[in-house]
């Protein structure tokens, strides 16, 4: 069964600072990957998916995640964080069906930013 | 903005009361979604619709009612809720396999 781990329940930064969420997921084939980020009280927005290929996915909002096989890890990164990106952080391990695919959602990261 | 549209934003409702949620996308896509998010927890799969079609059920309580009544449109009728039904609810929608799942901004349901 896949399964998804966000080790860290919050995470603080100051502004500008780099930051990295961790995600480890369990899954027995090759992985559908995607990091959602969601606001107070606001539906999820898609930042960035893996299907296959280059192991380093590009985003928007000026994020990026790589894929590692070997260590089962998606993690999202930011070379310098700002304070509109507070929010909440959910990696996510979908099974492809023949609609879309079945998602099954990590606990999240909630991200503060400190001026 | 959001291309998955859902109505209300906001809905108070009584135990007895029956209240309708919608959801509606533009974008083609042939398969939506309902989940229910409690606070401070990740998305729960409710139901899926596939080409129109109820695809998975997971085991949700009968009180609540999935319809698709075309490719664009997707409700969830509700009766008889209980105070622990009191959640945001999220509709999505695919485009197809393995494709990402396009969230609305929700409902956010109280059950008095």
């Amino acid at each position: 069964a896949q399964s998804v781990t966000q080790p860290d329940i919050h995470i603080t930064v100051s502004e500008g600072a780099s930051l990295e969420l961790r995600c480890n997921y369990s899954y027995g084939a090759t992985p559908y990957l995607f990091w959602y980020v969601q606001s107070p009280g606001q539906g999820l927005q898609l930042l960035l998916k893996y299907f296959s290929g280059d192991t380093l996915v590009q985003g928007i909002k000026g994020f990026e995640a790589e894929f590692k096989r070997s260590q089962s890890s998606f993690n999202l990164r930011k070379p310098s964080v700002h304070w509109s990106d507070a929010a909440e952080y959910f990696c996510a391990v979908g099974r492809p069906m023949e609609y879309g695919n079945k998602l099954v959602f990590g606990a999240g990261t909630i991200l503060r930013v400190k001026s | 903005d959001t291309e998955v549209t859902q109505t209300p934003k906001h809905l108070v409702m009584g135990m007895t009361n029956k209240k309708s949620l919608k959801c509606e996308q533009h974008m083609g896509h042939r398969a939506m979604y309902w989940y229910k998010q409690k606070a401070k927890k990740p998305p729960e799969l409710m139901f899926v619709y596939s080409y129109e079609k109820l695809s998975i059920n997971e085991s949700v309580p009968s009180r609540f009612s999935p319809e698709c009544p075309n490719s664009s449109l997707l409700n969830l009728h509700l009766h008889a809720l209980q105070p622990e039904d009191s959640a945001l609810y999220l509709c999505a929608s695919s485009l197809g396999v393995g494709q990402p799942q396009h969230f609305g901004d929700g409902t956010r349901l109280s059950i008095l």
